[in-house]
This record gives C-alpha cells, structure tokens and sequence, in this order.
C-alpha cells in the first residue's frame, strides 16, 4: 500500500495568487514525521517545511505553511503568494520513527507559476 | 563546509560496464544515506550507514549494487555491469544522530545522474 499519496500530478497557479498541493499518508506509528522537499530541474532536494505528529499547531515557514489534519491523516503544502521561482517539483514524505531512518517519499507534484 | 557533495553530477555510461558515485556528507553528520530517483518519481531508500557501518539495505539494492563507507566519512556507490533500467538520479543525504525526533538536521546533496546506454 502506498504510504504516501500525491494525486495532483501536475498544477497551475498564476503568480501572486496561493495554491495548495495535497498530501495524504499512512501510517500506524504514532511518532512521525511529515516533510516538504521542492525539486527544481537542477536535481538538489530542498527542505521546506516539517510537522511533527506530536505538534499542536500547523506548521509554518515564510510563505509556506502546512495544513495538518492528524484524523484525516492529512498534510497539505499552502504556498501563499506564488513567484515564479516556485515552479519545480514538490514532495510530500514521511519518516516513522519506529521504522527505520529513512523517508518514503510520494510520487510528486509538478508545479508551474504563470506570469 | 557548505552541505552535502556528490561526484560526479553526471555519468554516462554503456550498458554492461561498472559506475561508481562518491558522497561526501556534511562532517559532523554520521549518518549516510543513499536514494535512487527514476524520472517522474519520488526518491526510493537504497541504503543508510550509521559511521562506517551499513545498517539497512532495500531490497532495491541488488547484487550489482555495492556501498561503502570505510572510514566514516565519505561513500561510495558502485553498480556493476549497468542496465538501462539503472539510469536515475543517485541522491546521497547525511543527518545527525536521532534524538527520537523525525526532524534531525537531514540535509541532500544535489545527485549524480547517471544514463546507461
């Protein structure tokens, strides 16, 4: 079963305006991890925002926040204010802190900003 | 040390023949990670070391695949007699140690690209 889901292949967003990537996962640990990475076509994976399974309150950084919903099992990316810098692709991933070190990524969601 | 370095950013190479990929981790991280990413794909866990030691390995990690970590500090990925279905994009990742949190200072290098023809 996929752990995490990305069903937004691809978006559009004209510049300036907000959009919201969604994200959903599975898991039966209680203690995780949830993350952003953006990827532009130069490869690097960029951290952009992490929530804690055990955090009260959404994340947020700069112009990015996230909208966790734990019952729903739920952490979508908010990117307010668009750039076009922001195009690129963007990862949703989980890291269980009772299932080893690594990340299970998501499949991606391809964002491009219009001018 | 400004992050994570991966040597070369891209490799191509015929099918058949052997590739290695070098990571160099941000010095006071001890732990290593390796990542394959196919095209349209999120990354995929290949192998992590703690030191020098290999700790976990996907089964993604076939036997042509081979990591190292000898001192510590550096890696090294090989893949030997390559396959078309190897092209990808090698990402390397280093962290601090856990401290039971999922957030631990994770930092990823920018990958080798590596296209078998």
């Amino acid at each position: 079963a996929q752990k995490i889901t990305q069903t937004q292949p691809g978006m559009f967003v004209q510049e300036k305006e907000a959009v919201t990537l969604d994200c959903t996962y599975d898991t039966s640990d209680p203690s995780y991890g949830l993350f952003w990475y953006k990827q532009p076509s130069s490869g690097e994976m960029i951290f952009l925002i992490y929530q804690g399974s055990y955090d009260q309150q959404n994340a947020t950084e700069g112009r990015y926040s996230l909208n966790f919903q734990k019952a729903r099992k739920s952490a979508n990316l908010v990117i307010s204010a668009s750039q076009l810098g922001d195009s690129a692709m963007y990862f949703c991933a989980m890291r269980e802190i009772g299932n080893g070190q690594n990340f299970v990524f998501g499949p991606g969601t391809r964002l491009s900003v219009l001018p | 040390d400004t992050g994570v370095s991966q040597d070369p950013r891209h490799k191509i190479t015929k099918r058949g023949q052997n590739v290695t990929f070098r990571c160099d981790p941000i010095s006071e991280h001890n732990r290593l990670y390796w990542y394959r990413q196919t095209l349209g794909q999120g990354p995929e866990f290949l192998t992590y070391f703690q030191n020098e030691a290999q700790l976990e390995k996907s089964r993604l990690l076939s036997d042509r695949f081979s990591a190292e970590r000898p001192k510590g500090s550096f890696s090294t990925l090989e893949i030997q007699r390559t396959e078309q279905g190897d092209s990808a994009m090698y990402l390397c990742a280093s962290s601090l140690p856990s401290r039971g949190e999922a957030n631990y200072g994770y930092t990823f290098g920018s990958g080798t690209r590596l296209t078998v023809v």
